[in-house]
Parts: structure tokens; C-alpha cells; sequence
């Protein structure tokens, strides 16, 4: 499966600091994705890197894949209480058939504590 | 634009019952999917459609489950009859095409007593 595996499955910082959430996959992609899910809602978009990107910002978001081991990071700087969240990430790749899909880890819960 | 609209938010019935869950898409978007999710499996791909066509319903987990896509403004997502074990949130999210981020709405929480 190309599933990807988010690593740690919970993490809890004080409000300023850094988190770091690791996913790795199986197999090839086209491109990477992270989601956030605040309780109760549905996942929203955050960032998408593709295969032949090592790196991508977007506001206090830092995304890093690494294809050769697998792997991707998602940076999120500065935290916020606001941004106690689950965190997904998604691979997106084209099957044998030709169609693409996106395939979604089971998440980082991060709780940032004022 | 007000997203992608499903309803009902939340839905109690009893084994055995009819659920029918609905899905408004954002406009001009071309793909819709439906995923489940739980604590066990985490988010699975049940079917998603490309111009209201169904074209991958690998995940759909049994006959129970079907889903339609009368138009582009609308699916459906039914499970007849319905079992404890279908308990979950279901999501239906939409997409523009190509490699894009999906836009997801905001769930049906299903339980089946």
C-alpha cells in the first residue's frame, strides 16, 4: 500500500514553539499532500508538494520530501493554540488504470497549550 | 462559495434501516469521492466519480453500499440495510481535476444502533 504513516501519532507543545510531523510511503508518487482536521470538521487543505519539489513554504507551513528515503515533513513554526488540529498526509499517485488517487495516513493529533 | 454541502451532520438508526447520505459538490468541479472514516481505518476511499461516472468503487465494502451521482450538483450515498459496523463519519469531498487538494465537507457522523 502506499499509504502514507505519520509519525508521531500525537504530539504536545507549548504555544511558540516548532512542531515536526514525519510521514513516510511506500511507493512512487506524483505528488504529496497535508491536510489539517479540526474536531468535529472535515479536512482542510493545507499544502501540496510534488515529486520533483524538495521543499515548500506557506506562511508559518514548511513542507520537505524527501523521495529517495520516502519521506516528507511538515514544519509548522510559531505555533498557535489555534492550530491544535489532526494533521494528514495524503499521497497522490495514478494507479495501473490510469486514474489517480489521493490515499491518507491516520494523522498526528497535535495540541498546542497556551 | 459555500463549499461542498452534505447533509444530514448526523444520522441515528437502527440495523436494518435505510441511510441515505447527500452531497452537493463545489461548481465546476469534476470529481467527487466519498471516504469513511473511523479510529480503526483511519480515512478509506469508498468511490469517487469523474463527470457523475463512477469509476473506482474498490472501496465500497459491500453491496449494501451504492452511490450515485445523478447530476453535477448531487450524490447520494446509500447503505440498505444498514449495521452497527457502518458506525462512522462519512466524507464527501470534490476536486477540480488533475493533482489539486480536494475540498472536503464537513461529514456525516452515522450511528447505527
Amino acid at each position: 500500500s502506499q499509504q502514507g504513516e505519520e509519525d508521531p501519532q500525537a504530539l504536545s507543545i507549548q504555544e511558540g514553539e516548532n512542531a515536526t510531523m514525519n510521514c513516510s510511503y511506500k511507493t512512487s508518487i506524483n505528488n504529496l499532500q497535508w491536510y489539517r482536521q479540526n474536531s468535529g470538521r472535515g479536512l482542510v487543505h493545507l499544502i501540496l508538494i510534488r515529486s520533483n519539489e524538495r521543499e515548500k513554504h506557506s506562511g508559518r507551513l514548511r513542507v520537505t520530501l524527501d523521495t529517495s528515503k520516502k519521506s516528507s515533513s511538515l514544519l509548522i513554526t510559531a505555533s498557535r493554540a489555534a492550530d491544535t488540529a489532526s494533521y494528514f498526509c495524503a499521497t497522490g499517485a495514478y494507479s495501473g488504470a490510469g486514474s489517480y488517487q489521493l490515499t491518507f495516513g491516520k494523522g498526528t493529533k497535535l495540541s498546542v497549550i497556551p | 462559495d459555500a463549499g461542498v454541502i452534505q447533509s444530514p451532520r448526523h444520522e441515528v438508526t437502527e440495523m436494518g434501516q435505510e441511510v441515505t447520505l447527500r452531497c452537493k459538490p463545489i461548481s465546476g468541479h469534476d470529481y467527487l469521492f466519498w471516504y469513511r472514516q473511523t479510529m480503526m481505518r483511519g480515512l478509506e476511499l469508498l468511490i469517487y466519480f469523474n463527470n457523475n461516472v463512477p469509476i473506482d468503487d474498490s472501496g465500497m465494502p459491500e453491496d449494501r453500499f451504492s452511490a450515485k451521482m445523478p447530476n453535477a450538483s448531487f450524490s447520494t450515498l446509500k447503505i440498505q440495510p444498514s449495521e452497527p459496523r457502518d458506525s462512522a463519519v462519512y466524507f464527501c469531498a470534490s476536486s477540480p481535476g488533475g493533482v489539486q487538494g480536494y475540498t472536503f465537507g464537513s461529514g456525516t457522523r452515522l450511528t447505527v444502533v
